[in-house]
């Protein structure tokens, strides 16, 4: 059974901290990685990982695969309280005629004054 | 708008009711995802169109669960016979794959609690 997880389970850190967030997986036919962020309403995407060691970029956010660790890292640089959110990490796997998305649990982060 | 819409946004029913939820993908998108997500728990996979072909099935959707997009375009999950364990949001998602890996964009989710 495809399995992803997320550590930790939840943070709290305070404005301007950086924060790093971590997602190994174990599937079958890896495709691909996202990660996704999560407030009040459905997920809204980040990224999509398919190569390791290639980071992706996008304001304070990156990330990073690293599939020989079967892994994936999500940073967020100086932090603010709007990135409080839960982060999401799923993994695609290629069953054959169709895809599969499996989530893990998410990081919850609050990000404090 | 042009995101995924899904429609109601809210809905209460009663223990053995049936319910029946509209998902709306981006124009053009050839799949189609069902994801059920209770409290604290990330998205679980329910189902999946690939145009108006339902490819896969997760164990998760029993037989009081079904799905169908019969034009490709909108899809409707019904639920029958609901169970106060059915409550939770769920969660369409569409992508546009060609080949490439599957970029899921989400709806906003219909929340459903079953007193």
């Amino acid at each position: 059974e495809d399995k992803v997880v997320q550590s930790p389970l939840s943070l709290v850190v305070h404005e301007g901290d950086t924060v790093t967030l971590n997602c190994s997986y174990e599937v079958t036919n890896f495709r691909s990685l996202l990660w996704y962020k999560q407030e009040k309403k459905a997920p809204t995407f980040l990224f999509m990982l398919t190569s390791s060691g290639i980071e992706k970029k996008s304001g304070r956010l990156s990330s990073i695969l690293d599939k020989k660790e079967l892994s994936s890292i999500l940073n967020i640089t100086a932090t603010q309280t709007g990135d409080s959110a839960i982060y999401l990490c799923a993994v695609e796997a290629n069953t054959g005629t169709a895809s599969k998305l499996t989530f893990g649990t998410g990081t919850r982060l609050q990000v404090t004054l | 708008d042009t995101g995924v819409s899904q429609n109601p946004r809210h809905k209460i029913t009663k223990r053995g009711q049936n319910v029946t939820f509209r998902c709306d993908p981006i124009s053009e998108h050839n799949r189609l995802y069902w994801y059920r997500q209770t409290l604290g728990q990330g998205p679980e996979f329910l189902t999946y169109f690939q145009n108006e072909a339902q490819l896969e099935k997760s164990r998760l959707l029993s037989d009081r669960f079904s799905a169908e997009r019969p034009k490709g375009s909108f899809s409707t999950l019904e639920i029958q016979r609901t169970e106060q364990g059915d409550s939770a949001m769920y969660l369409c998602a569409s992508s546009l794959v060609a080949g490439g890996p599957d970029e899921q964009f989400f709806g906003p989710g219909t929340r459903l609690t079953v007193l």
